[in-house]
């Protein structure tokens, strides 16, 4: 099981929107609608912003939205702050004997 | 309140076993659905999911790895331990324990880590 496929990096500027893509195969991302993303400041623990493709967790902003189409996840960042510098994993259950995967991770970037 | 820690040696020798303790509170590991899972972070890189066990014992393991991993849950102690024998360098990592919601599959509460270095 191969890890889902995230960009290195993105960056935007202050106010603006970024949107982080995670490519799957039919077998995680494409097959079922259980997509998390998670974010990560530098020696911290991950933090969940996205489950089940789009839904947010009590407490994390709606500037934060997930969605999917066929094989690739997508998390946007609405009105960047500065605070949402980090790095970002989508995560997705699959059907392989592996259960979970995660992404490559991708470096937020607050210009 | 949900809260997860992680324990165990900073240090192992290569081809010695890990084995690590999270301790948790503010849920039961006896709840339908609940789990309790292991995930690593190399230094720089990606999460890698390791294991997994359910309330009802059921347990998963990653299939690169499974040879090497034993989870099991002491629920009277709030407690998953999680072994990986003969320990290789590529196996430093910070090492997080996790709770699996009973609702939908991901992981909404994390321990801080532990950082293993494996050195001679």
């Amino acid at each position: 099981q191969s890890a889902l496929t995230q960009p290195a990096s993105v960056s935007g500027s202050p106010g603006q929107s970024i949107t982080i893509s995670c490519t799957g195969t039919s077998s995680d991302v494409g097959g079922y609608n259980y997509v998390s993303w998670y974010q990560q400041h530098p020696g911290k623990a991950p933090k969940l912003m996205i489950y089940e493709v789009s839904n947010r967790p009590s407490g994390v902003p709606d500037r934060f939205s997930g969605s999917k189409s066929g094989n690739t996840a997508s998390l946007t960042i609405s009105g960047l702050q500065a605070e949402d510098e980090a790095d970002y994993y989508c995560s997705s259950y699959t059907s392989s004997s592996t259960l979970y995967v995660f992404g490559t991770g991708t470096k937020v970037t607050v210009l | 309140q949900i809260t997860l820690k992680e324990s165990g040696p900073t240090l192992v020798k290569p081809t010695q076993t890990l084995t690590l303790t999270c301790t948790f509170s503010g849920f039961s590991l006896s709840t339908s659905g609940v789990g309790v899972g292991w995930i690593r972070q190399p230094p720089g890189k990606a999460l890698e999911w390791l294991a997994l066990i359910y309330w009802d014992d059921d347990k998963r393991y990653s299939p690169s790895l499974k040879s090497r991993l034993t989870i099991t849950k002491d629920t009277s102690k709030n407690q998953v331990v999680l072994t990986m024998t003969n320990m290789d360098p590529v196996d430093t990592a910070t090492y997080y324990c996790a709770h699996s919601t009973p609702v939908t599959p991901c992981f909404d509460y994390w321990g801080q880590g532990t950082l293993v270095t494996v050195s001679s």
